[in-house]
């Protein structure tokens, strides 16, 4: 299976500073990987799509990057909103397989 | 609006089954494959498998298999996962997703349906 490790697990910021969160794949995933937001007590939300296309409705400061192996969620200045837990997915390989996601929090 | 309706939640215990609902909305149901996704709690989210809503084929991911079962009823464009056997660490949030590739992979989520397995 494709193992994706995402970093950092733990993810304290500073309102209006920026965040970002990694995800390696075992192996290249072209641009097959999804980012998602899942806030507290909701289901998850997709954000990006295809490594770097935003998702209709979600704000601009979020932006993704990356081909092959790695990639990258930037949250360009972090509002209160923002907070909760960031999962990437790989959908280039058999099984789908999610980071292990990293929670973002206010300092 | 492309939306998923999951049923609500429910209490089992050990031995029993339990069969989730995922009601779709806003699109040709037959379009898009459906996923289900788990998250026990305090965890992150486990893929646990699709189904193609065309052929009726199912894919189990590993851990998964056996006690698993994916369906669906296209005249009231709704997909089901059923579980048998239950056990207390069944005991989770499932979710259903739609699509399993392309751009429109996981684009649509359900609200959730928790399972609790408990005696």
């Amino acid at each position: 299976d494709v193992v994706i490790t995402q970093s950092p697990r733990s993810l304290p910021v500073t309102l209006g500073q920026p965040a970002s969160i990694s995800c390696r794949s075992s192996q290249s995933l072209v641009y097959d990987l999804n980012w998602f937001q899942q806030r507290p007590g909701q289901s998850p939300r997709r954000l990006i799509y295809k490594a770097s296309n935003r998702d209709s409705g979600v704000p601009a400061r979020f932006s993704g990057s990356g081909s092959g192996t790695d990639f990258t969620l930037t949250i360009s200045r972090v509002e209160a909103e923002d907070v909760g837990v960031y999962y990437c997915l790989q959908a280039a390989h058999w099984p789908r397989t999610f980071g292990q996601g990293t929670k973002v929090e206010i300092k | 609006q492309v939306q998923l309706v999951q049923s609500g939640s429910e209490l089992k215990k050990p031995g029993a089954s339990v069969k989730v609902s995922c009601k779709a909305s806003g699109y040709i149901f037959t379009s898009s494959g459906m996923n289900w996704v788990r998250q026990a709690p305090g965890q992150g989210l486990e893929w646990m498998g699709w189904i193609n809503t065309v052929t009726g084929n199912p894919t189990y991911a590993q851990g998964f298999t056996g006690r698993f079962v994916f369906s669906f009823d296209t005249s009231v464009s709704t997909a089901y996962l059923q579980i048998s056997s239950l056990k207390a660490d069944d005991t989770a949030v499932y979710y259903c997703a739609r699509s399993v590739s392309g751009v429109d992979a996981f684009d649509v989520w359900g609200q959730g349906t928790m399972v609790t397995v408990s005696s």
